[in-house]
């Protein structure tokens, strides 16, 4: 039972270049989460998921995609990449949707773009 | 969306002693969920411990208690006999009730230095 997986650990985009960053969880949850953390900032929601094939834009959602085919599965896409992109990105799932769940978090990808 | 605010970017504690991390936030609701979060430098974030508003009794997991004061909206986390591995980013985060969302708010965390 490895959690909450994502990769890759680092990347460095150009300005413009597309990539997908991958999350994975093995836990069987249907909430899927995806947060960015800025420098010196807390987590901001991009996206989430309550279930496969249900998706739902968070607080920053622009410029990013987001799709949901199995319960496993929540990547996360960036078509054009920005330099406002470089950030930390976080996947996390609960257990579930009720009033208690904590999140487990992957690892993080650290994503510059130049 | 929903504000926490964390009004202490750094705090300092000598080994052993006590420290009190800050957490304010704003709902309308009454029913909600607070939660604090770790974050060492490998940047995985754990869970240190959790709060339901309906709840008076304040939450405690072994060195970590917290004092929670809804009419205040306030959340703060006591960690006692510091620790060297308490050394972190510390995280507030609040959960509407389900019917608001599922979204969880951060605050801008505090970063805690334990002092040999």
């Amino acid at each position: 039972n490895a959690g909450v997986t994502q990769t890759p650990k680092f990347r460095i985009l150009k300005i413009g270049q597309s990539m997908t960053l991958q999350c994975t969880q093995d836990m069987n949850h249907n909430y899927m989460y995806w947060y960015r953390q800025d420098p010196g900032m807390g987590l901001k929601l991009i996206y989430y998921s309550v279930g496969a094939g249900i998706t739902d834009k968070g607080e920053v959602p622009n410029g990013y995609n987001v799709s949901r085919s199995t319960t496993e599965d929540f990547p996360l896409r960036l078509e054009l990449a920005a330099p406002s992109q470089t950030s930390v990105y976080f996947c996390a799932s609960p257990p579930g949707g009720g009033p208690t769940d904590t999140q487990y978090f992957g690892p993080g990808t650290r994503l510059t773009v130049l | 969306a929903q504000t926490v605010t964390q009004s202490q970017p750094e705090m300092s504690v000598q080994e052993a002693e006590t420290v009190t991390l800050s957490c304010t936030y704003d709902t309308s609701e009454s029913d909600y969920y607070l939660f604090w979060y770790k974050q060492p430098p490998s940047r995985q974030m754990i869970l240190v411990i959790r709060q339901e508003a309906y709840k008076q009794q304040n939450a405690t997991e072994n060195r970590f208690s917290v004092n929670f004061q809804k009419a205040a909206k306030s959340f703060s986390l006591k960690i006692s006999d510091s620790q060297l591995g308490d050394a972190a980013m510390y995280f507030c985060a609040y959960k509407g009730p389900p019917r608001t969302g599922n979204q969880f708010y951060f605050g801008t965390g505090t970063s805690l230095t334990v002092i040999p």
